[in-house]
């Protein structure tokens, strides 16, 4: 598989904060990049999405950023709420469908 | 958005059992659906490809004797874990392509956890 670890970074902020995570991607051939959160004891829930050949697309109150150049994605959350707090994994595609994960990083929010 | 659903959410079984989990797609049709395993604080490992009406591509190191794959309609895989043992304990999470969909986003269960004695 592509990148993967054995424990999970973390990110502290304060509630209303900006929050920026950040993920190294391994292959330069992955295509599409995603951003998913997942809640202790639950799967994965989709926030946001890029293609290769875009540099930034941005949602509701968040914004993901990649730079191929250095293989590098990061996702940025605007004031950021308690619910914001979670592990949030990026996720390359390579091969026809094949999504493979990051590590992850955890963000606590702090009230 | 798109749903999928697994079965059972928490599972404890004997070391020598088997184990069968179930994820359907509620709303969508999926030619394909993936298998996940993830371990406490760790990232989520693909583990299988399935594709309905064929045979599942496992990953490099995943068993395919041991963790059997059957996607035998377009809103159903099922993934048996035969002859369990305590270091399959583990977070088996499946998702779904939305063959239908614009984009290329796959949906994924809200996990099992299954925990071997």
């Amino acid at each position: 598989g592509e990148s993967v670890g054995l424990h999970l970074p973390t990110l502290s902020v304060q509630e209303g904060d900006n929050s920026i995570i950040n993920c190294a991607y391994s292959n330069s051939a992955s295509d599409y990049f995603i951003w998913y959160k997942q809640e202790s004891g639950k799967g994965p829930q989709f926030i946001i999405d890029i293609r290769s050949n875009m540099d930034k697309r941005q949602g509701q109150r968040v914004t993901v950023l990649l730079n191929k150049t250095v293989k590098h994605l990061s996702l940025q959350i605007a004031a950021t709420q308690p619910g914001d707090s979670a592990v949030y994994f990026c996720a390359e595609r390579t091969g026809a469908n094949n999504l493979f994960f990051g590590t992850g990083t955890r963000l606590t929010v702090i009230p | 958005g798109a749903v999928v659903s697994q079965h059972p959410s928490r599972v404890i079984c004997k070391s020598g059992t088997s184990v069968k989990i179930e994820c359907r797609s509620l709303d969508f049709q999926a030619t394909t659906m993936f298998w996940y395993r993830q371990f406490p604080k760790q990232s989520l490992m693909l583990m299988a490809t399935s594709n309905e009406g064929s045979k599942a591509t496992y990953e490099q190191g995943v068993e395919k004797d041991k963790f059997l794959i059957n996607h035998a309609s377009l809103t159903l895989s099922t993934l048996t874990v035969t002859s369990a043992h305590p270091e399959d304990s583990s977070f088996y999470i499946c998702s779904a392509l939305n063959g239908g969909a614009s984009t290329d986003t796959q949906y994924f269960g809200p996990g099992t956890r299954l925990t071997v004695l």
